[in-house]
């Protein structure tokens, strides 16, 4: 099962920031936060992923809490383009053999013009 | 960044027949891929680890005889959906282990079984 809990649906308004949640209570030490986006029928889309620090990338910003159980991801003008059902996924960063991630059903995000 | 590529985009074949979908990592080498099933409205399910060299790893309750797979290269895996039925329509999606343990995908193939 998925370890994060993300909520259903969300809507944007096309150039303000997007703030999608989640939270990870039962995060352990050694795991990472993934957040990777499905636009409709296509495979899955690297976002940005972190440990404890926030991390900021071309795409988004991550914001972890400082217990780590829970965080944010923000698209700061979000698009047209950037709806999309948004993944949060915990996993160890080095995965051995199997290092797969564990989809849960996300959070879909419309923006609206 | 890395790329994944998956051919064909879509596939529509008769009940009983075999369909081979392929997953190629194309500027990295990929000694792990993973093979996922999606169903409408739902999310992705993981199906198989696949191994570069070795045999692959199914999930419970996916049949290793019906989807057959190969990672004979560091650069390619397939997924062969055998005797395929109408329930095996679905989007799957391959995705490759790459630098820095980022998983990159595929863009999917939709098959559909009439």
């Amino acid at each position: 099962d998925a370890k994060t809990t993300q909520p259903t649906s969300m809507d944007c308004a096309e150039g303000r920031a997007a703030n999608l949640p989640c939270n990870h209570s039962t995060i352990s030490g050694n795991e990472y936060v993934y957040w990777y986006r499905q636009i409709h029928s296509q495979g899955p889309q690297y976002i940005i992923h972190g440990l404890k620090n926030n991390e900021t990338n071309e795409m988004a910003s991550l914001i972890i809490t400082e217990d780590r159980k829970s965080s944010t991801l923000i698209l700061p003008h979000a698009t047209l383009r950037d709806t999309a059902v948004y993944y949060c996924i915990v996993r160890v960063q080095y995965g051995g053999s199997q290092g797969n991630l564990i989809f849960g059903k996300g959070t879909k995000l419309s923006v609206k013009p | 960044g890395a790329v994944v590529s998956q051919h064909p985009s879509w596939v529509i074949c008769k009940s009983g027949t075999s369909v081979k979908i392929e997953c190629r990592s194309l500027d990295f080498q990929a000694t792990t891929m993973f093979w996922y099933r999606q169903f409408p409205k739902q999310s992705l399910m993981l199906m198989a680890t696949s191994n570069e060299g070795s045999k692959a790893t199914y999930e419970q309750g996916v049949e290793k005889d019906k989807f057959l797979i190969n990672h004979a290269s560091l650069t390619l895996s397939t997924l062969t959906v055998t005797s395929a039925h109408p329930e095996d329509s679905s989007f799957y999606i391959c995705s490759a282990r790459g630098q820095g343990e980022k998983l990159f995908f595929g863009s999917g193939t939709q098959l559909s079984v009439l």
